[in-house]
């Protein structure tokens, strides 16, 4: 079936540093992926739509400066938190849609996620 | 707007109960898609079903086992005779199509005692 990689899967900075996570379909080619935040003991949030060859597509209330969102090739998304600081530390995830055009209907698989602690 | 609601925060049962988890969800369009995913301690998020709007007939996998009741917009988890290994938090989402993004629900999260 459709893996999805996400490295790394927990990461541990400094303040004011900037770190950078990757979301890769395995087997698949995904057009578009999503990048959701989960705080502890919540649900996950809509982050961004990563859209490859194209500027990704914030929610309200996400900072597009603070997260930087790049979606280069087919298969790799990256999200890089920028000057990180402790209100930062959450747990990201990605999916990545599986378009399987007159195959089915699209599949979003996720990838395992990265958990990010700004010290 | 789309909104999911799973008013039960946390539940507790013992091994081999039954146990159902409650999803209500909001949406103004004609069809859309319910999920339910799994996310152990660890956590990734494991796919459990899928539903679109115009299919109500309810499904068994299992020990597991959804109602959707388009009439109430509620589309219910069952597990039948729970296991420790069922101790996770479960998330109800929904999306206006196949892959779009997801809207989640707060998260059930259920603890399953020996």
């Amino acid at each position: 079936g459709a893996v999805v990689s996400q490295h790394p899967s927990w990461v541990i900075c400094k303040s004011g540093t900037s770190v950078k996570i990757e979301c890769r379909s395995l087997d698949f080619q995904a057009t578009t992926m999503f990048w959701y935040r989960q705080f502890p003991k919540q649900s996950l949030m809509l982050m961004a739509t990563s859209n490859e060859g194209s500027k990704a597509t914030y929610e309200q209330g996400v900072e597009k400066d603070k997260f930087l969102i790049n979606h280069a090739s087919l298969t790799l998304s990256t999200l890089t938190v920028t000057s990180a600081h402790p209100e930062d530390s959450s747990f990201y995830i990605c999916s990545a849609r599986e378009d399987r055009g007159l195959l089915g209907a699209n599949v979003l698989t996720f990838g395992a996620g990265s958990r990010l602690t700004v010290l | 707007a789309q909104k999911v609601t799973q008013a039960q925060t946390e539940i507790s049962v013992v091994e081999k109960e039954d146990v159902t988890l409650d999803c209500v969800y909001e949406t103004r369009d004609t069809t859309y898609y319910l999920f339910w995913y799994k996310q152990p301690p660890s956590g990734e998020l494991v796919f459990l079903i899928r539903r679109n709007s115009f299919d109500e007939q309810n499904e068994i996998s299992g020990r597991y086992s959804w109602n959707f009741q388009k009439s109430t917009s509620s589309f219910n988890f069952t597990i039948t005779a729970s296991q420790v290994v069922d101790s996770a938090v479960y998330f109800c989402a929904l999306t206006p199509y196949p892959g779009g993004k997801l809207t989640f629900g707060q998260g059930t999260i259920l603890t399953v005692h020996p």
